[in-house]
């Protein structure tokens, strides 16, 4: 079975450039989550989506990231325009949630590292 | 949400057992205790999830004590492979235990 995946794995630009990361989740998995880890710390949530509803994106910052998750399958992270401080690495992860049943486990992809100069 | 506190760091040699305690004061009545592991250069890892007691699996163990304050994640025998960061989360479901804090960064020497 193939597990969460992400790309690009890694990506160098320029600050102020646009920069987008690919997610596909597990088959079947109704919750796709996009986290952000800066080095040495643990993943920061940045969106969680339901199907292709953002359920939570309070954490998102919306002057220069967005994302969607058209059909509720694939989904997508764009950085505009990136700043110094956006060097981090973008985890993608996926979970499948049933109302009244706990699953707990969330499968991540290996990540994209994004490097701004 | 329940806040979460690990150690920073542990070191450990090879064959020993190594036990990762994480402590959650304000841990609700739904909430599940779930452990990932997390290699450099990969996403984190589910490792075991309880709710008490006991769970044991082929990789670890949890111990949770009656009152579900506290967890511990038990490693027996580690390897130099086990080098990782573990991270203890709380919540009571997959869209609820959203948040990693720190992690314990465990080294294992030879």
């Amino acid at each position: 079975e193939a597990g969460v995946v992400q790309s690009p794995r890694y990506k160098i630009i320029e600050k102020k450039q646009p920069v987008a990361f690919w997610c596909n989740p597990i088959s079947g998995h109704n919750t796709l989550y996009w986290y952000l880890q800066n080095l040495g710390q643990g993943p920061e949530l940045l969106i969680r989506y339901e199907n292709e509803e953002a359920v939570d994106d309070s954490q998102l910052p919306k002057d220069r990231f967005s994302a969607e998750r058209l059909k509720g399958v694939d989904s997508t992270l764009k950085i505009q325009p990136a700043e110094l401080g956006d060097s981090a690495v973008y985890l993608c992860a996926s979970s499948l949630d049933v109302i009244g049943l706990n699953t707990g486990e969330l499968f991540f992809g290996e990540g994209s590292r994004l490097t701004v100069l | 949400l329940a806040k979460t506190t690990q150690p920073i760091s542990m070191d450990s040699y090879e064959g020993q057992e190594v036990n990762i305690t994480c402590s959650h004061n304000n841990i609700a009545t739904n909430d599940y205790i779930t452990w990932y592991q997390q290699f450099p250069s990969q996403g984190p890892r589910f490792i075991i999830q309880g709710y008490k007691t006991k769970v044991t699996n082929e990789v670890a163990s949890l111990f949770i004590p009656a009152d579900r304050k506290s967890s511990t994640l038990s490693l027996p025998r580690v390897s130099l492979s086990d080098t990782a960061v573990y991270y203890c989360l709380v919540g009571y479901n997959a869209g609820n235990m959203l948040t990693f804090g720190g992690g314990t960064r465990l080294m294992v020497k030879p």
